[in-house]
């Protein structure tokens, strides 16, 4: 099946930096990616979408000039959490779409400290 | 809007038993509904969806899910419980017309007992 991969799988970060987090899918072209964010022991909750070469769509509630997201390519798009703060740690999952099926990347944990 | 309801949080048999996890979903719209299944610390497999056609789906390592429109379920079930079906599983609805949104269940973490 498809593969999609994130990095890092794990980040480290102090209050008030910033971090990239990579969502790349390796054997197909993705017209669309989705980034989720999982609390613990809680559902995925979608924050964007983002289609090739547009801007991203927002869910209600999500601060979009805190998660950068950028699409650039059909096989790459980064979500960046900017100015993070320690309420920012979660679990990011990113989902690529290509022709039919939807695939999920493994994961990022993001602590910041 | 659409939604997503998994009653029970927690679900607990012993291996061999019947699994049984509930979902219901509220949509306005002809819905495609997922089963996804998580492994700790790791993201999301597709066990099976339902998008048009026939209402009972077959999925991976066993799973099934009827989909019955008149009581807005899709609950997955699978006969015989096996140590390495333990994990959160989650239900999804979408849109029929397939943006790829979608709307996750607060998720039913299965343990299997031996």
């Amino acid at each position: 099946g498809a593969v999609v991969s994130q990095h890092p799988s794990w980040v480290i970060c102090k209050s008030g930096t910033s971090v990239k987090i990579e969502c790349r899918s390796l054997d197909f072209q993705a017209t669309t990616m989705f980034w989720y964010r999982q609390f613990p022991k809680q559902s995925l909750m979608l924050m964007a979408t983002s289609n090739e070469g547009s801007k991203a769509t927002y869910e209600q509630g999500v601060e979009k000039d805190k998660f950068l997201i950028n699409h650039a390519s059909l096989t790459l798009s980064t979500l960046t959490v900017t100015s993070a703060h320690p309420e920012d740690s979660s679990f990011y999952i990113c989902s690529a779409r290509g022709v039919g099926e939807q695939y999920f990347g493994p994961g990022t944990r993001l602590t910041v400290t | 809007a659409q939604s997503v309801t998994q009653l029970g949080s927690h679900v607990s048999v012993s291996e061999g038993a019947l699994v049984l996890l509930r979902c219901n979903y509220s949509s306005s719209v002809p819905p495609y509904l997922f089963w996804y299944v998580q492994y700790p610390n790791q993201g999301l497999q597709l066990l099976l969806k339902y998008t048009t056609g026939a209402t009972l789906v077959k999925g991976i390592n066993g799973f099934e899910a009827e989909f019955k429109k008149s009581e807005t379920s899709f609950h997955l079930t699978k006969p015989s419980a096996h140590m390495s079906d333990a994990a959160e599983y989650f239900c999804a609805v979408s849109e029929a017309s397939n943006t790829g949104k979608l709307i996750f269940g607060q998720g039913t973490t299965l343990q299997v007992k031996p």
